[in-house]
């Protein structure tokens, strides 16, 4: 069965403390991983896909990255604003994706 | 700016009402979905379609139904909402369906009384 874990449950940050988020996922023939960002009241907004061992992605503070095993969501510096929840997620059967429960980042100033 | 729209915002219904949430979007995305979010849990997935005339029931397609008359429009029905209905709903499209990313709409947030 596929599956998708992410920790910490919850991270809490002070501005411009560096910090990671860990996606861990089962899947049988991995087409992707996805990591996406969902404020408070909306639908989670794409942020990164990743394909293979190895690939990095980066945007502004973020950075992705992803083993055979798991991916890593790279905070640097954060500001007050990067709060939110992060989600990844994969593809299964059909036209589903596995999403993890997300991580709850709250950067304080 | 969200190119994929979703009305209500927010629904307070009593038990055994027949209501439709509304999706709509103006990418021309042949792929569209409906997902469940609970505060905290992961999303799960009620429907989909592959297009025009083309539905599948997902995970948690439970008691609600779908349609797809057009392109631009995938419409939720429960046709009698219960309090195990109360939570977020979540409408969604992509290009290319299989492996490509979800545009979401902002969601209604359903509570049955």
């Amino acid at each position: 069965e596929d599956q998708v874990t992410q920790s910490p449950e919850a991270l809490r940050l002070q501005e411009g403390e560096s910090s990671s988020l860990n996606c861990s996922y089962t899947v049988s023939g991995l087409r992707g991983l996805f990591w996406y960002r969902q404020d408070p009241g909306k639908g989670p907004e794409f942020l990164f896909t990743l394909y293979s061992a190895g690939e990095e992605k980066e945007k502004e503070r973020l950075k992705a990255t992803l083993t055979k095993k798991e991916s890593f969501l790279h905070i640097t510096a954060p500001k007050p604003e990067d709060s939110a929840t992060y989600l990844c997620a994969v593809p299964t059967y059909g036209q589903n994706f596995v999403f993890g429960p997300g991580t709850r980042l709250s950067v304080l100033p | 700016e969200a190119d994929i729209y979703q009305t209500p915002r927010y629904l307070v219904i009593g038990t055994g009402k027949k209501i439709t949430l509304e999706c709509s979007q103006t990418m021309g995305h042949d792929k569209m979905y409906w997902y469940q979010q609970d505060p905290g849990m992961e999303l799960h997935l009620i429907h989909y379609s592959y297009g025009v005339n083309s539905t599948e029931k997902g995970d948690l397609s439970s008691e609600s139904t779908v349609s797809r008359i057009r392109t631009e429009h995938f419409p939720l029905t429960l046709e009698s909402a219960r309090p195990s209905h109360t939570s977020q709903y979540l409408c969604a499209s992509s290009e290319y369906g299989d492996g490509s990313p979800l545009h979401f709409g902002n969601g209604t947030r359903l509570t049955v009384t």
